[in-house]
């Protein structure tokens, strides 16, 4: 079985340029998470997808950051305009449901925003 | 916020069993404990999870104290592969109309070493 694909695995940017992040969850999955990691702590949720629709945004930075998730299979992330505290890694996660007890976590990308 | 505390690190001779604790003071009745640990450059991985009876899997065994206060995450026979941060998390009963939602704290790098 297929895990979760992410690209690219590394970006690097300028501040205040854009940048779009991918995600293919692992097929059949409806539920689909995005997560920041900033270095040396651990991973903190932006947005959680059942199919196309969202759960739960309360900690996406809704000003630069937006999600989609058309046709509920899969995901783009996107800042715009990036900020220098914007520099993390961007993990994608899914799970069959939200009520799944395990998340299949996808490698990441890492941004660096100079 | 996180409602786990773990300590920062943890050294473990390889061959050795790594006990990995953690504190949940207040964590509810329909709560779970969870482990996680990620490995240098990947994203977290799922490790095992419990209620209130003492869980083991073939990856590792968790025991949860009989107040649910605190529990431990034992590697039976640590190798080099064991190196991680693992992470021990309370999540609401999966069962229920939660979001899934998995809230990390820093975790406790584990380090194996020959």
């Amino acid at each position: 079985e297929a895990g979760v694909a992410q690209s690219p695995r590394y970006k690097i940017i300028e501040k205040r340029q854009s940048v779009a992040f991918w995600c293919n969850p692992i097929s059949g999955h409806a539920t689909l998470y995005w997560y920041q990691q900033i270095l040396g702590q651990g991973p903190k949720l932006l947005i959680q997808f059942q199919n196309n629709g969202v759960v739960d945004d309360s900690q996406l930075p809704k000003d630069r950051f937006s999600a989609e998730r058309l046709k509920g299979v899969d995901s783009t992330l996107k800042i715009q305009p990036a900020k220098l505290e914007d520099s993390a890694v961007y993990l994608c996660a899914s799970s069959p449901s939200r009520q799944s007890y395990e998340q299949y976590f996808g490698p990441g990308t890492r941004l660096t925003v100079t | 916020d996180a409602k786990t505390t773990q300590p920062p690190s943890m050294d473990c001779a390889e061959g050795r069993a790594a006990n990995l604790p953690c504190n949940h003071s207040t964590i509810s009745g329909n709560e779970y404990v969870y482990w996680y640990r990620q490995i240098h450059s990947q994203g977290p991985q799922y490790i095992i999870h419990g209620l209130k009876n003492n869980e083991t899997n073939e990856m590792a065994s968790l025991i949860i104290t009989e107040d649910r206060k605190s529990s431990t995450l034992i590697l039976p026979h640590a190798t080099l592969r064991d190196t991680a941060v693992y992470y021990c998390i309370v999540r609401v009963a999966h069962g229920s109309s939660n979001t899934g939602k998995l809230i990390f704290g820093q975790g406790t790098t584990l380090q194996v070493k020959p």
